[in-house]
């Protein structure tokens, strides 16, 4: 299958910082990208749809001003938390489809701890 | 996207099948059935999918009802490292599809 790889594998910052989650595509090209995040015991929730070249859309209640997604390449989308808080502490997941029918390979995941 | 309906767990002994079911009873016609596992405090891993007819890879099978109502994925000789949660999602292939995920099924695997 293909291959997403995240960065960082874990993070740790203060209250009001923010943090810059990478998400990529080794062996394949994605023009979409979606992210996730899991809080404990709970399935996963998508947040974003990543868009290379364009605007990213969110899931209702999502705050695109807090969550800022850029996906410059067809190979790298990034996910800001800004002005982190530490309900934002979370597991973040990303994906990217490839092959003929979009089968969604995901990322590792990121953990997230606010301070 | 229909939605799913899963068992929330299921125990396997090792080396024993485990057979996981899923019902998508409002399934469309050009949605896939894809099949996810996740292990503890990992990303998703993509198992297998299919629109109609059974599919078979180097991990298990998928076997679909001739409705399409509901399908079960099969674990052949189940070990421990297959204890995790599975996920049954049904979609439309394409960039923008979206997989939805439900609460899955926890399977144990035990000795």
């Amino acid at each position: 299958g293909a291959v997403v790889s995240q960065h960082p594998s874990w993070v740790i910052c203060k209250s009001g910082t923010s943090v810059k989650i990478e998400c990529r595509s080794l062996d394949f090209q994605a023009t979409t990208m979606f992210w996730y995040r899991q809080f404990p015991k709970q399935s996963l929730m998508l947040m974003a749809t990543s868009n290379e070249g364009s605007k990213a859309t969110y899931e209702q209640g999502v705050e695109k001003d807090k969550f800022l997604i850029n996906h410059a390449s067809l190979t790298l989308s990034t996910l800001t938390v800004t002005s982190a808080h530490p309900e934002d502490s979370s597991f973040y997941i990303c994906s990217g489809g490839a092959g003929i029918q979009e089968t969604q390979y995901f990322g590792p995941g990121t953990r997230l701890l606010v301070l | 996207d229909a939605k799913t309906t899963q068992p929330t767990s299921m125990d396997c002994a090792e080396g024993r099948a485990a057979n996981l079911p899923c019902n998508h009873s409002t399934i469309s016609g050009n949605e896939y059935v894809y099949w996810y596992r996740q292990i503890h405090s990992q990303g998703p891993q993509y198992i297998i999918h299919g629109l109609k007819n059974n599919e078979t890879n180097e991990m298990a099978s998928l076997i679909i009802t001739e409705d399409r109502k509901s399908s079960t994925l099969i674990l052949p000789h189940a070990t421990l490292r297959d204890t995790a949660v599975y996920y049954c999602i049904v979609r439309r292939t394409g960039t923008a599809s979206k997989l939805t995920f439900g609460t899955g099924t926890r399977l144990q695997v035990t000795l």
